[in-house]
């Protein structure tokens, strides 16, 4: 099974910062890798889909980079809605797997 | 409008079967374009892909739950279900149904239910 370890688990920022979240892959995923973003009591959401493709509807201020094992999601300026959990997610190999989560809080 | 609905009892006693309908709207499950999954979500933790049917009836499960867990399909109600078998407490999560497209090879989720909550207690 793939192992996918998100860093930091929080991250404290204020609006208007930018927030980059890192995801590391136990082995190669080549670029088959999401983000989603969760807020409480929310389902997640797909972000980012195949390491740097927006999924429909994201604003721009998401964007993602990487491949092989390291991986990020960058969020160039904090909205007020941006202050949630955010998962990494591997399509490289069965089981799907995701990470542990990095929650975006407001500082 | 896509909607996904969980539905199934919120409370299990242990040793006993969950059990957890979806039921799809505004999409047909037969259309053979997306991948009706389970994923849960034990209460302040990680999301767990727990396993996926097509509309044929073929399925694949995570192996740490393989031998408890069985997905089912009925076309004709446009629904899908899950029971996992010989729940413990470590079972109590939230319980999401959702739907991974062919335009993501199948290996993301573009639709989730809203989620039910299943504590799994005597």
């Amino acid at each position: 099974e793939i192992v996918l370890t998100q860093s930091p688990v929080t991250l404290s920022l204020s609006p208007g910062e930018s927030a980059t979240l890192s995801c590391r892959a136990s082995q190669s995923v080549s670029s088959y890798l999401a983000w989603y973003q969760q807020r409480p009591g929310q389902a997640p959401r797909l972000l980012i889909y195949d390491a740097s493709n927006r999924a429909t509807g994201v604003p721009a201020r998401f964007s993602g980079s990487g491949s092989g094992t390291d991986f990020t999601l960058t969020i160039s300026s904090l909205e007020p809605e941006d202050f949630a959990v955010y998962y990494c997610q591997q399509r490289s190999d069965w089981p799907r797997t995701f990470g542990q989560g990095t929650k975006v809080e407001v500082k | 409008q896509v909607q996904l609905q969980e539905s199934g009892p919120g409370l299990v006693k242990p040793s006993e079967t969950l059990s957890l309908t979806c039921t799809v709207s505004g999409v047909s499950i037969s259309g053979g374009s997306y991948y009706w999954t389970w994923i849960r979500q034990p209460p302040g933790k990680g999301l767990e892909w727990m396993g996926y049917i097509y509309y044929s009836g073929n399925t694949n499960y995570n192996p740490s739950l393989k031998s408890r867990v069985t997905i089912s399909v009925d076309t004709s109600k446009n629904q899908f279900s899950l029971k996992l078998r010989s729940v413990t407490t470590a079972d109590t999560a939230v319980y999401y149904c959702a739907r991974a497209p062919i335009l993501y090879s199948y290996g993301y989720i573009d639709y989730w239910g809203q989620g039910t909550l299943v504590t799994v207690s005597s």
